[in-house]
């Protein structure tokens, strides 16, 4: 299996327009999560689905974020609009079966830096 | 709510030397465990994982982790450093708990250095 796959790897925006993160997880795998990674603030979980299905959402910054799972081998996080606090790496994970137990397998990473 | 404490930002080692990464946690009941590596550019890898049992856990890439309850500690170890383990470790605390009380916390890193 080619791993978590994400797109794209960097991303460069103005503030105020939409941010699509994309993301393929391990075929197979049941979970699939989101963090976003910054100095100020670490490894942070933003959501994570089962079975495509949203299960918590909690660290879902504020309402400019959203994130789908559509099926099962896809899934996006858009930030509409974005701003320059939202400059992170986002980070896709997934894992075979429930966390906290089961290794989470990540993808390299989005860039987004926002101007 | 669980959390974790890695008190070291930054760890320079020579090549060949012993480390010792040092990562406290808080929870109420047993937690599960985790070491993560992240190198530049890249995503996290799993290192070693505790969940019950022997509290000294074996990983991958030479590396062991101690499970301390009466410290609330899982250091993680390696008696000799290679210069390819220069990179970011990363210690995470989850519960037992399914659902929306599953979520692992991540501590906030250490980097690792290695000089020749």
């Amino acid at each position: 299996d080619a791993g978590v796959i994400q797109s794209p790897r960097h991303e460069v925006t103005e503030m105020g327009q939409e941010v699509t993160l994309r993301c393929k997880p391990i075929s197979g795998h049941d979970y699939l999560f989101w963090y976003r990674q910054t100095m100020m603030r670490g490894l942070e979980l933003l959501i994570y689905f089962n079975n495509n299905v949203p299960i918590d959402d909690s660290g879902m910054p504020e309402d400019r974020f959203s994130a789908k799972m559509p099926n099962a081998s896809f899934s996006t996080l858009k930030i509409q609009p974005s701003e320059p606090r939202d400059s992170a790496v986002y980070f896709c994970a997934s894992s075979l079966d429930s966390p906290p137990g089961d290794e989470q397998y990540f993808g390299p990473g989005t860039r987004l830096t926002v101007t | 709510a669980q959390s974790v404490t890695q008190p070291d930002i930054h760890i320079t080692v020579s090549e060949g030397a012993s480390l010792e990464l040092r990562c406290n946690y808080s929870y109420g009941a047993t937690p599960y465990l985790f070491w993560y590596v992240q190198s530049p550019g890249q995503g996290l890898q799993l290192l070693l994982k505790y969940f019950s049992g022997d509290t000294l856990v074996q990983g991958i890439k030479g590396f062991e982790a101690e499970f301390k309850r009466s410290q609330s500690s899982f250091n993680l170890r390696k008696p000799s450093v290679h210069w390819s383990d220069a990179a970011e470790y990363f210690c995470a605390v989850g519960t037992g708990y399914t659902g929306t009380a599953s979520k692992l916390t991540f501590g906030t890193g250490t980097r690792l250095q290695v000089t020749l």
